[in-house]
């Protein structure tokens, strides 16, 4: 199964708001609610910011937010920081009861 | 707090076999799927594999598939990954991670490193 698609890259200035999208297939993202987001900063661990298309864990600032329409998902960073510079993942659960991330997408804040 | 150790990376050589581990605490680890996710070197993450709780469900990707075996020990609070026949393909740090619900992968511990080389 090939991963979920996200654009390589994506850069925005202080304070704006980006978004990154994340496509799959009436196999994945389309089949359920099952939707996460992560954030990995360069030599750590992946820390999940959304669940469930759109919920966020307990501590996760509220500038994360998750959507979903069909069979693309995105994340909408507000107010952006030079700390959300770093590396966002998507993930899916499948039809075949697996789990499958995007590509990864390297956010740069100018 | 929830806390994810793995151990057991190492540098082997092709063909070869290692097993990992991932010891667990902070939370009831009998409560959870568990999930092993990997990063090659400047790569993306890839799901490997999950267990159920008392792991009768255990999915694993395709390219791992019967090669890597996944297990828990409830009693012991800990995470293991059975990994052979290793090629260069499976050079990656291999991190644990609790699965709060399908996939939601909501804590990770700080990974080990699998290095496979001749």
């Amino acid at each position: 199964q090939s991963a979920l698609t996200q654009p390589a890259s994506v850069s925005g200035s202080p304070g704006q708001s980006i978004t990154i999208s994340c496509t799959g297939t009436s196999s994945d993202v389309g089949a359920f609610d099952y939707v996460s987001w992560y954030q990995q900063h360069p030599g750590k661990a992946p820390k999940i910011l959304v669940y469930e298309v759109s919920k966020r864990p307990s501590g996760a600032s509220n500038r994360f937010s998750g959507s979903k329409s069909g069979n693309a998902a995105s994340l909408t960073i507000s107010g952006l920081q030079a700390v959300d510079e770093a590396d966002y993942y998507c993930s899916s659960y499948t039809t075949s009861s697996t789990v499958i991330f995007g590509g990864g997408t390297k956010l740069t804040v100018l | 707090q929830v806390q994810l150790v793995e151990s057991g990376g190492n540098l082997v050589k092709p063909g070869g076999s290692l097993r990992l581990s991932c010891a667990a605490s902070g939370f009831n680890f009998g409560d959870y799927y568990m999930s092993w996710i990997r990063q090659a070197p400047g790569k993306g993450l890839e799901w490997v594999s999950y267990i159920s709780h008392s792991g009768p469900n255990i999915y694993y990707a395709d390219s791992v598939k019967g090669r890597f075996t996944i297990s828990r020990d409830n009693g012991k609070n800990s995470l293991f990954l059975q990994m052979n026949s290793l090629t260069a393909d499976d050079t990656a740090v291999y991190y644990c991670a609790r699965d709060e619900k399908w996939g939601s992968l909501d804590h990770w511990g700080q990974g080990t490193l699998v290095t496979v080389s001749s």
